[in-house]
């Protein structure tokens, strides 16, 4: 089914420290996944993605672990800057859901100067 | 900016009005999404195109709903009668359609019914 939330999780980080945002994502038949933030007022913002067939990807200060086993996947952000603080949402594509991405709850994170 | 273009930012209007959004994807991408998002929540899937076929209707998108992509460039979402449940931000996508392309969003379209 799909995953939709209604309570968002919030980490709060220290400026400079690595941050983790968590997702267990619904579907076993995924192939894709992708990392989004979201500012105040704005769309979804595309960060990184990253295909079944891989188990990690890195970007520039972010990286992403999937684990299929658990149906984990996570967000790792490397020395967390104020900028950072947004809501974060991983979006999964199922398969047999065709070419349509299906979101999680999202996750608060909060940089604290 | 050659990014997803919405228009407008923010509409409010009274319950029972018909309110039409627009979306100008970035120009060389095939495929148009709309998404709906309310406060809290990740944004849910209502439809989406390949060039000017729509393809993929949730069933979120009642018979009030309507989208369109006649010319397969930009696309319109209108929604006849309002309900206050309608309130949301309407956000448009659009991806360049080869498989697991991700989607580029645009910074939506606030739809307040009073």
């Amino acid at each position: 089914g799909e995953s939709v939330g209604l309570h968002l999780p919030t980490l709060s980080v220290q400026e400079g420290d690595n941050s983790i945002i968590n997702c267990a994502y619904s579907n076993s038949a995924s192939d894709y996944f992708i990392w989004y933030k979201q500012e105040s007022g704005k769309g979804p913002q595309f960060i990184i993605d990253i295909r079944s067939n891989m188990d990690k990807r890195q970007g520039q200060r972010v990286t992403v672990l999937l684990n299929k086993t658990v149906k984990h996947l996570s967000l790792q952000i490397a020395a967390t800057q104020p900028g950072d603080s947004a809501v974060y949402f991983c979006a999964e594509n199922p398969k047999e859901y065709g070419n349509k991405l299906v979101f999680g709850a999202g996750t608060i994170l909060r940089v604290k100067s | 900016d050659t990014g997803v273009s919405q228009d407008p930012r923010h509409k409010i209007t009274k319950r029972g009005q018909n309110v039409t959004f627009r979306c100008d994807p970035i120009s060389e991408h095939n495929r148009l999404y709309w998404y709906r998002q309310t406060l809290g929540q990740g944004p849910e899937f209502l439809t989406y195109f390949q060039n000017e076929a729509q393809l993929e209707k949730s069933r979120l998108l009642s018979d009030r709903f309507s989208a369109e992509r006649p010319k397969g460039s930009f696309s319109t979402l209108e929604i006849q009668r309002t309900e206050q449940g309608d309130s949301a931000m309407y956000l448009c996508a659009s991806s360049a359609g080869t498989q697991n392309s991700p989607l580029h969003f645009g910074n939506g379209t606030r739809l307040t019914v009073t």
